[in-house]
């Protein structure tokens, strides 16, 4: 069974432009979140997914950031007209039903907005 | 807040020594759990430990947690040069089950 997925493992994109972030979570799981974390820092909450619904995106900036996760393929965070703030990594976790505390990691997203 | 946070900071220590981490929090929790994430890399689980726990083993690690005090701490017993990390706690708070709320971390460096 292969773990969450995440890709690409590195973006680099230009300020102004959009970022496109890629979660396959583990087979069976039908539960996703998306955690930001900034250097130095602990990751932090952004949103909480299920199969076509969003949950719980109280961590997610009101603006230019969004997240979906369809009923077939990934799940994907998107962040439009990125800024130099934006610079961080990404993760996703994935969890069965039912079980929200057994979330399991993926590698992360590396983004570098110059 | 709900965030955690770790202490120290930073911890450097000479293989072999113990090391002992603390994480506190601030409102009720359903489980609190310990990853360690090594540099530039994902996270990974290292224990759980339910709130109504109050000691938990795995292998070298031991956590402990104390719900009165909302606070927790991880002991990794033998160092190795490979335990080198960041280490991260998270909750769950009790009334939002589903977000995974992460300390700041506690750097380790292992010298050989």
């Amino acid at each position: 069974n292969a773990g969450v997925m995440q890709n690409p493992r590195h973006l680099v994109r230009r300020r102004g432009q959009e970022a496109r972030l890629r979660c396959s979570p583990m087979k069976g799981h039908s539960h996703v979140y998306w955690y930001r974390q900034l250097p130095e820092e602990g990751l932090k909450f952004m949103v909480y997914l299920q199969k076509e619904n969003i949950i719980d995106e109280s961590g997610m900036p009101k603006e230019r950031f969004s997240a979906e996760f369809p009923k077939e393929g990934p799940s994907i965070l998107r962040i439009q007209q990125v800024v130099r703030g934006d610079s961080a990594a990404y993760f996703c976790a994935s969890s069965p039903p039912g079980s929200d505390y057994e979330q399991y990691f993926g590698p992360g997203t590396r983004l570098t907005v110059t | 807040s709900q965030q955690g946070e770790e202490d120290p900071q930073a911890l450097s220590i000479q293989e072999g020594e113990n090391a002992t981490m603390n994480c506190s929090y601030k409102t009720s929790i359903n489980n609190l759990q310990w990853y360690r994430q090594n540099s530039g890399r994902g996270l990974v689980h290292l224990i759980l430990i339910r709130s109504n726990e109050r000691e938990k083993h795995s292998g070298r690690l031991r956590v402990t947690l104390d719900t009165s005090k909302k606070s927790s701490s991880l002991l990794i017993t033998a160092s190795r040069a490979a335990d080198t990390a960041s280490y991260f706690c998270a909750t769950d708070a009790s009334n939002t089950g589903n977000q995974f709320y992460f300390g700041t971390g506690t750097s380790l460096t292992v010298i050989p």
